[in-house]
Order: C-alpha cells, then sequence, then structure tokens
C-alpha cells in the first residue's frame, strides 16, 4: 500500500511569513494526525483528525496554527504568521479504525527551517 | 500527566556490542507501548509494539523489548548491533482508553563501523 505522502519536504521562510503543508494519508484510513517535531525532542501531537472533525487540537496554538480536513482524507497544516521557534519537522501520521489498529504509520516530514 | 522517559539522550557503541536503550512511563493504567525507529534522512517506522500477552516482544532486525509492569519500563535490547542500526529511537506510550501516543526525547543511536 502506498505509504503517508508529505509536502513539501523542505521551506525555508522568514519570520511573519505564511507556510502551508499538505498531507494525503493510506487510503482508508480514518484519523489523521498532525505532530511538530523539533531538534532533539520527540513528536508532540499538534490536531488529531477522525474523518473531517477535530478530535484533539488542545496543543495547537490557535492563535497561528490551523489545519483542516475538509472531505476526511487530505489535510493542510498551515502557519501565519511564522515565528523562529516553530523551525521543526511537521509530522503526519495516520491509523485505521478499530480497537485492533493501534498503530500509526509516519510521512516523511515537511522540515520548516523559520530565518 | 502521562509521560515518558528515555534514560540517554546519546549512546555510541561499536559493531557487534549489545545494545540497551531504557525506557519507563508514568501511568498507572494498562498501556500499549511502542518503540519507533527513524533512520538518518527517512520517516519514524514501528520497530514493534506491545499490547498483552508474553511481555517479551520481538520486532524487527534483531531487536526485542521487555515489558516489566511493576518497574513500568519497556527497555529495548539487541544482542549484537550493526552499523546500520545507527539511527535514533523513541519510545511511546498510550493508554487503552485513547490512542494519544506520549514520546520519550529519543536516542540517538551511533553504531562505529
Amino acid at each position: 500500500e502506498a505509504g503517508v505522502a508529505q509536502s513539501p519536504r523542505y521551506k525555508i521562510i522568514e519570520k511573519r511569513q505564511s507556510v502551508a503543508f499538505w498531507c494525503n494519508p493510506i487510503s482508508g484510513h480514518a484519523t489523521l494526525y498532525w505532530y511538530q517535531q523539533i531538534l532533539g525532542q520527540g513528536p508532540k501531537l499538534l490536531i488529531q483528525f477522525q474523518n473531517n472533525g477535530v478530535v484533539d487540537d488542545s496543543q495547537l496554538p490557535k492563535d497561528r496554527f490551523s489545519a483542516e480536513r475538509l472531505k476526511g482524507v487530505d489535510s493542510t497544516l498551515k502557519i501565519q504568521p511564522a515565528k523562529l521557534e516553530d523551525s521543526a519537522v511537521y509530522l503526519c501520521a495516520s491509523r485505521a479504525s478499530g480497537t485492533g489498529a493501534n498503530v500509526l504509520t509516519f510521512g516523511a516530514g515537511s522540515r520548516l527551517t523559520v530565518l | 500527566a502521562q509521560s515518558v522517559s528515555q534514560h540517554n539522550h546519546h549512546v555510541i557503541l561499536s559493531e557487534a556490542a549489545s545494545l540497551e536503550l531504557g525506557c519507563n512511563y508514568s501511568y498507572g493504567g494498562t498501556v500499549n507501548l511502542f518503540w519507533y525507529v527513524q533512520y538518518p534522512g527517512q520517516h519514524l517506522q514501528l520497530l514493534l509494539k506491545y499490547f498483552s500477552g508474553d511481555p517479551l516482544v520481538k520486532g524487527i532486525k534483531g531487536f526485542e523489548a521487555e515489558f516489566i509492569k511493576s518497574k513500568f519500563s519497556f527497555n529495548l535490547r539487541k544482542p549484537s548491533v550493526q552499523w546500520s542500526d545507527t539511527a535514533e529511537y523513541f519510545c511511546a506510550v498510550n493508554a487503552r482508553s485513547n490512542y494519544q501516543l506520549i514520546w520519550g526525547a529519543g536516542t540517538k543511536l551511533i553504531i562505529k563501523p
């Protein structure tokens, strides 16, 4: 099966600019996650979708970050305006439904550098 | 609050050495436990997982991990490492009641040829 697709792989912007990342999960996976991974740290959950609904966005800095999954398939994460501390890898992951499907599959990530 | 602690941020070993990476978590309930690996330039991928049953689980590439409930630990082991095991290793835990993964900070493993 095809994996989780993410783009762009790399993005360099200046602070106060905006950026958007795209994710296409594994076909049929109802749950989609966006994580932020800062160098030297483990992934931090930003937002979790179940189909097109938000399950958890408690750690999403909503003053500058937004995410959507309008049709319950692919998703976009936006940062506007970006700050220096947003430099990180943004990981998308997906998971199938059901109690036996407890494993996340990750995309390659989008590395953001804010100058 | 739930947390996951990985004991070492960096580990350097020679080829054929034995490996043990520590992972401890704080959560009183029933958990699922994972080790993920990220090879240089690649995405995170599942190394092994524990849901229930035999507390000694075997994963890919000769890795294994032992769940010791009394110690809240899930240490990763490999008897003889190879240069290709150079990667960053992440321990993660989620409560059975939800699928929210809590991640450790990761351990960077460097194997000297």
